[in-house]
């Protein structure tokens, strides 16, 4: 089965903090794609960061960066410079061979002024 | 450039009631991928549409149907309505495996 796992339920960092979030999956597969999408209160998905799992070299996007490390099978995700626009849901996803993204159960990130 | 639509916002059925949800996929994008969020957890895949025919589904039974016109858009139906349908519910298009774009969901009370 392919299931991905995100352990921490809830996160809170001081404004302008650093905080890291954790994801973890089990595949057999040696191809898929690995994303970090944020859901704010407006519900709607947002996607923060992808990271494809061929490349080697981590993926950033501005204050966003991740630790891809494929053999241990963990997607972790770190915010630098927290903002208070930072605070939502944040879940892992994996969208694997079968061409079906799968979701984490989410971490709920607060950003404290 | 218009995102991934969604349509109604919200909406209130009763048990037993059949519902349908709309979404036009963003502009370029021919998949379409359901997904239902319980309250406080994660999108559940229900199943995805790719040249108007289910291509994948997940662990949902047969109350839930959908369809995906020549235009890409797509349906959501459920039949029968139980009370643990209650939830938001998501609608994703993508091209390949470029990532998902999602609407903003339908919020379903089921009452």
């Amino acid at each position: 089965a392919q299931t991905v796992t995100q352990s921490q339920p809830e996160m809170s960092v001081q404004e302008a903090e650093t905080v890291t979030l954790s994801c973890t999956y089990d595949t057999s597969e040696n191809n898929y794609y690995l994303f970090w999408y944020k859901q704010p209160p407006s519900r709607q998905m947002i996607l923060v960061i992808r990271q494809e799992a061929y490349k080697q070299q981590n993926a950033t996007e501005n204050r966003f960066s991740v630790n891809f490390q494929k053999a241990a099978k963990s997607f972790s995700l770190k915010i630098s410079d927290s903002q208070l626009g930072d605070t939502a849901m944040y879940f892992c996803a994996v969208l694997f061979g079968n061409e079906k993204l799968t979701f984490g159960t989410g971490t709920r990130l607060t950003i404290i002024p | 450039d218009a995102g991934v639509t969604q349509s109604p916002t919200h909406l209130i059925k009763t048990r037993g009631q059949q519902v349908t949800l709309r979404c036009s996929p963003k502009s370029g994008h021919d998949t379409v991928s359901w997904y239902q969020q319980a309250l406080g957890q994660g999108p559940q895949f229900i199943f995805q549409y790719y040249e108007e025919e289910e291509r994948q589904r997940g662990n949902f039974p047969d109350r839930f149907s959908g369809h995906q016109f020549p235009n890409y858009s797509s349906e959501l139906n459920v039949n029968a309505l139980l009370l643990g349908d209650s939830a938001l519910y998501l609608c994703a298009s993508s091209l390949g495996q470029n990532g998902y774009t999602f609407g903003s969901g339908t919020r379903l009370t089921v009452v």
